[in-house]
């Protein structure tokens, strides 16, 4: 099947950092990618949708400029938490659609990159 | 707005036993719903994608139906073993080709 490659898996930052993380489609071509959320024991909720050339999309009550998306090419998403806090610790997950899936198409999550910010 | 319930939220069974998880949603208008399987810390693995104009699909020890008028599906586990334990997910996606996940089912298979 389809694989989604995230990097890193695990982080660990200080209070006030920034921390980039990256979601690559390795065997397709992936025009929407989206961005999950994870709390402990809770269930994946939606960031946002990255959009290949254009401006992302974000959920309602997510800070888009806290949660820079950056989608430059079809195999590339990135996530950039800014000035990370406490509170922003979270597995955060992402997910590819296939192009030649359509836009119903199979959706392929990556491992997912779980955020610790001290 | 779309709302994916799982029930129960979570189950411990012995070994061998058949079981069936549950999973409804509000809003009928969907393209399709994913099974997912999650172990602790880890990323998800697809299980099943049933098409909104599919009503099953088979993979081994696995069947998942989907009643879409009725906003319902069941992911049904043959003869369960320890190394099913984990986290299952159930997800749709709706009109604006966004998945929408629901809070998931904890099963723990007892040796």
């Amino acid at each position: 099947g389809a694989v989604v490659s995230q990097h890193p898996s695990r982080v660990i930052c200080k209070s006030g950092t920034s921390v980039k993380i990256e979601c690559r489609s390795l065997d397709f071509q992936a025009t929407t990618m989206f961005w999950y959320r994870q709390f402990p024991k809770q269930s994946l909720m939606l960031m946002a949708t990255s959009n290949e050339g254009s401006k992302a999309t974000y959920e309602q009550g997510v800070e888009k400029d806290k949660f820079l998306i950056n989608h430059a090419s079809l195999t590339l998403s990135t996530l950039t938490v800014t000035s990370a806090h406490p509170e922003d610790s979270s597995f955060y997950i992402c997910s590819a659609r296939d192009i030649a899936g359509g836009p119903s198409g199979e959706l392929f999550f990556g491992e997912g990159s779980r955020l610790t910010v001290l | 707005k779309q709302e994916v319930t799982q029930i129960p939220a979570a189950l411990s069974v012995p070994e061998g036993e058949n079981l069936v998880l549950n999973c409804s949603f509000t809003d009928s208008a969907i393209y399709n719903l994913q099974w997912f399987r999650q172990d602790p810390g880890k990323g998800l693995t697809s299980l099943l994608l049933i098409q909104s104009s599919q009503r099953e699909q088979t993979s081994g020890r696995l069947n998942a139906s989907l009643d879409k008028s009725s906003g319902r599906s069941t992911l049904y586990i043959a003869a369960s073993q320890p190394g099913d334990s984990a986290t299952y997910l159930c997800a749709v996606m709706d009109s604006s080709y966004k998945l929408i996940f629901g809070s998931g089912t904890r099963l723990l298979v007892r040796p």
